[in-house]
């Protein structure tokens, strides 16, 4: 089974830190993709990765930004943690050329609370 | 462009009664929809998918979804629910896009199962 593994389950960090979300999936899987869950509004896609070095912005990527140098790791990055960024992380990854088989397969998620 | 709008963000139903969810989706191109599972506090699941071989789609857990044209639907159900069908269920369409084609994902339905 494919796996995509998220450093941390829970993590609570201060106003104003840099924070590191890592995510690492063991299928050579091409896409990579970060979402954050709030309740009422469902998945927000932050930033997502095609490719080695590229990277794309998704639907609310202001105060994020993301690192691919090796293609089984995605980190998203907060420069300066604020208490609005407290919510649930999801990686997931897709196969580019089986995407319409397969969909997207997540990671466990990273529940994250600024403080 | 491709877009999901479930009808509902929250359901709830009697342990043994019909599960339905609803959703209907928008798009230009013949779509690939999708069910996705979210358990309390996990990541999301791939519950079933329709890629245009049938109609008539069945996934885990008892669950089956019918992809209608005329009537831009793809809604889940279940025939008789458990206690373990509680979780949040999020409908999906792809979506080609740039680079990496994605999956634009719905607002999510909370299923909730009375005893």
């Amino acid at each position: 089974d494919v796996k995509v593994t998220q450093s941390s389950r829970y993590l609570v960090k201060r106003t104003g830190e840099k924070v590191f979300l890592e995510c690492v999936q063991d299928m050579d899987h091409e896409n990579m993709f970060w979402y954050r869950q709030d309740p009422g509004l469902g998945l927000r896609l932050i930033y997502f990765s095609y490719d080695v070095k590229m990277k794309e912005k998704g639907d609310i990527p202001e105060g994020y930004s993301v690192s691919r140098e090796k293609k089984e790791r995605f980190s998203l990055i907060l420069e300066s943690a604020s208490t609005n960024q407290t919510s649930m992380y999801l990686c997931a990854s897709s196969s580019q050329v089986v995407l319409f088989l397969q969909g997207y397969t997540f990671g466990s998620g990273t529940r994250l609370t600024v403080v | 462009a491709q877009s999901v709008t479930q009808l509902g963000s929250h359901v709830s139903v009697s342990e043994g009664a019909l599960v339905l969810l609803r959703c209907n989706y928008s798009s230009s191109v013949p779509p690939y929809l999708f069910w996705y599972v979210q358990y309390p506090n996990q990541g999301l699941q791939l519950l079933l998918k329709y890629t245009s071989a049938a109609t008539l789609v069945k996934g885990i857990n008892g669950f089956e979804a019918e992809f209608k044209k005329s009537e831009t639907s793809f809604h889940l159900t279940k025939p008789s629910a458990h206690m373990s069908d509680a979780a949040e269920y999020f409908c999906a369409v792809s979506a080609p896009y740039s680079s990496a084609s994605k999956i634009i994902f719905g607002s999510g339905t909370r299923l909730s199962i009375r005893p």
